[in-house]
């Protein structure tokens, strides 16, 4: 069974901070990892992918990926209230033909 | 910028219909999916479906629930004789590929069904 772990939060963070968002998996295997931002009553709508060990930046988002801790996270830089949501973290394996989503984190952002 | 379309936007039906809900996926992906996501809950995996046959279902997609593509754009979701707990956001999905890096999938805006 492959399972997706976050905290539920909620993490509040002040306007202008960093918020800094995690994310385990079970599967050693898993190749293609996703973070998606939901606010409410919306759909995932996609932020970033990672696929190789380090760091990935675009724009305020940077993900870390470490596969040997089969840990991977997302940094938002400079905060805005407007980044207040549901982020979902998501892993496809190679092979598989789905994604599993972690529970989410609900971030607020504070003014 | 190609999307998921998906309606009805939101459906209320009576315990025991059926439901058919309806997606057109991003017209140069070629794997579709639905997902489900009950109130406040984390969203959940249902079938995923390519070359004209399911590739993957998950545990809740059982005999009450059948896709289609009945043809080269359309994408159905069939919930059969449903429940009150079948209540929830069904999301559309669909990529280019799967399983291999730099596959992503997009989502539908989603179907809101609400079952009374």
């Amino acid at each position: 069974q492959k399972e997706v772990e976050q905290n539920s939060g909620p993490l509040s963070v002040p306007e202008g901070a960093i918020a800094s968002l995690n994310c385990t998996y079970s599967d050693r295997g898993s190749q293609s990892f996703f973070w998606y931002r939901q606010y409410s009553g919306k759909s995932p709508e996609l932020i970033m992918s990672i696929y190789s060990n380090g760091d990935k930046e675009d724009g305020r988002f940077t993900a870390q990926l470490n596969k040997a801790s089969q840990y991977v996270s997302l940094l938002i830089r400079d905060s805005q209230p407007s980044d207040s949501a549901t982020y979902l973290c998501a892993v496809n394996s190679p092979g598989g033909q789905n994604f599993v989503f972690g529970p989410g984190t609900r971030l607020s952002v504070l003014p | 910028e190609p999307e998921v379309t998906q309606t009805p936007s939101h459906q209320v039906t009576q315990m025991g219909q059926e439901v058919i809900l309806r997606c057109v996926p991003i017209s140069n992906h070629l794997y579709f999916y639905w997902y489900r996501q009950i109130l406040g809950q984390k969203v959940e995996f249902l079938v995923s479906f390519y070359n004209n046959e399911i590739s993957e279902k998950s545990e809740i997609f059982d005999d009450q629930f059948s896709v289609e593509r009945p043809d080269g754009s359309n994408f159905t979701l069939k919930i059969r004789s449903t429940k009150l707990e079948d209540s929830a956001m069904y999301f559309c999905a669909s990529s280019e590929s799967t399983g291999g890096l730099g596959n992503t999938i997009y989502f539908g805006e989603g179907s809101w069904l609400t079952v009374v």
